[in-house]
């Protein structure tokens, strides 16, 4: 009964490298969402994907801020020329498919990011 | 601008007090509002609520919604040392043609139990 697995849980990373999050959802979750969380901030909604799909990325910023969910393993988001903004704790959720009133999303333990 | 306001941020007790937490919200297309505990790592899923007036309850934890007013308490009885953690409160609204949809979160509150 695994719950959502993130992966590093921990990275580190310069001033213009990439970065890479990991996340795979509870068994029969179909739905993911990344949030960031700032020191004494909420959290932040960045995208939200279905598999093969993003439905949703108003929170992700424009530039360097991509995501995936590919039919066969974790969904990924990628940071690219990461800055020291960056740093910040990235969580992933995710839920079922649910077509009334929505079912709550399950956090993973987060992905702590700081850029040196 | 959807946004979601917790008072107070943040809170100590001493064991066995009884805490009430806040949390209100002005959302277009309210959906539903729940409540997590996040210690260490992950938030915990604790309470969605839907409508109104209906209480949840999960040992000594209990939250209501008032829709009319817009907000939600969360409270906690007889609070043990293990119960420090911030307590987030987040809606969620439809959007994107569906019920799913992203969560706003609030700032959370700080609950800190004294022994």
């Amino acid at each position: 009964n695994a719950g959502v697995m993130q992966n590093p849980r921990h990275l580190v990373r310069r001033r213009g490298q990439e970065a890479r999050l990991r996340c795979s959802p509870m068994k029969g979750h179909s739905h993911v969402y990344w949030y960031r969380q700032l020191p004494e901030e909420g959290l932040k909604f960045m995208v939200y994907l279905q598999k093969e799909n993003i439905i949703d990325e108003s929170g992700m910023p424009k530039e360097r801020f991509s995501a995936e969910f590919p039919k066969e393993g974790p969904s990924i988001l990628r940071i690219q020329q990461v800055v020291r903004g960056d740093s910040a704790a990235y969580f992933c959720a995710s839920s079922p498919e649910s077509r009334d009133i929505g079912q709550p999303q399950h956090f993973g333990d987060g992905t702590r990011l700081s850029i040196l | 601008e959807d946004k979601v306001v917790q008072s107070p941020l943040s809170l100590v007790v001493h064991e066995g007090d009884t805490v009430t937490l806040n949390c209100s919200y002005e959302v277009t297309n309210f959906r539903s509002l729940l409540w997590y505990k996040q210690e260490k790592k992950a938030p915990t899923f604790l309470f969605m609520l839907t409508s109104s007036g209906i209480e949840k309850k999960s040992g000594r934890l209990s939250s209501i919604l008032d829709k009319k007013e817009l907000f939600s308490i969360l409270n906690i009885t007889a609070t043990q040392t293990g119960d420090s953690a911030i307590y987030l409160c987040a809606v969620r609204a439809m959007n994107y043609g569906g019920s799913q949809g992203n969560l706003i979160f609030g700032k959370g509150t700080k609950l800190s139990v004294k022994p």
